[in-house]
């Protein structure tokens, strides 16, 4: 069974631009969780979604948003990009439990550069 | 955001040596998991606690769920060079609905 995939792998971007990060989870996964690393907050929640539908939300200003299909692959879009964005941002799926009530598989993740 | 003390932030250690990491928090936590996350990817689950007091191994891993369920520490016994890499604590509070993550452990080895 294939992992959780994330494309793409690296991206840079300059403040100010937009940017979207897509993420598939494992077949049969219906919940994505997005999650924030860098060296300072260390990992970070984003938002969990669960049948198309943010079924949970971290403490991220709403130039983070994301969404989900009907395919359970989600996408995670930051507006308005600032230095401050460059980080590995991490997807991750469970079948349908809550991160921490079930297990929870990590993707390899995109890092993100803002010039 | 919050996070959970985890310690020591870094360890160099010979090979062969065996290893304690721990974290701690304030709050009453439902679950406790270890993840290890190597150069370019993403955290892969080690052990999953659920019960206070349980003591659960993989391996040469072994991890407990505090008993006063603020705490949980991750021993690895006869450390090989693949073990290197940066060591989690995660967990999820009672009636919370995501976890939470520790600063990690980097963990160097020398031949």
């Amino acid at each position: 069974k294939a992992g959780v995939t994330q494309t793409p792998r690296y991206l840079i971007k300059t403040r100010g631009q937009q940017v979207t990060l897509s993420c598939s989870p494992i077949s049969g996964h219906r919940s994505v969780s997005w999650y924030q690393q860098t060296p300072g907050q260390g990992l970070q929640f984003l938002f969990e979604y669960f049948s198309e539908t943010q079924r949970n939300k971290g403490n991220f200003p709403g130039r983070f948003s994301g969404r989900q299909f009907s395919n359970s692959r989600s996408e995670m879009n930051v507006s308005t990009l600032e230095l401050g964005d460059s980080a590995l941002y991490l997807c991750a799926s469970t079948r349908g439990g809550r991160p921490g009530w079930e297990t929870q598989y990590f993707g390899p993740g995109t890092r993100l550069l803002v010039l | 955001g919050q996070q959970l003390n985890q310690s020591p932030q870094s360890m160099f250690i010979q090979e062969g040596e065996d290893v304690s990491m721990n974290c701690t928090s304030s709050s009453i936590f439902n679950t406790w998991l270890w993840y290890k996350q190597d150069p370019g990817e993403g955290p892969v689950l080690l052990i999953a606690l659920y019960k206070a007091g349980e003591l659960t191994s993989n391996g040469r891993l072994t991890a407990q769920f505090g008993i006063t369920r603020k705490d949980s520490f991750l021993n690895i016994s006869a450390s090989i060079p693949s073990d290197v890499g940066i060591y989690f604590c995660a967990g999820s509070r009672e009636g919370a609905q995501k976890l939470v993550f520790g600063q990690g452990t980097r963990l160097t080895i020398n031949p």
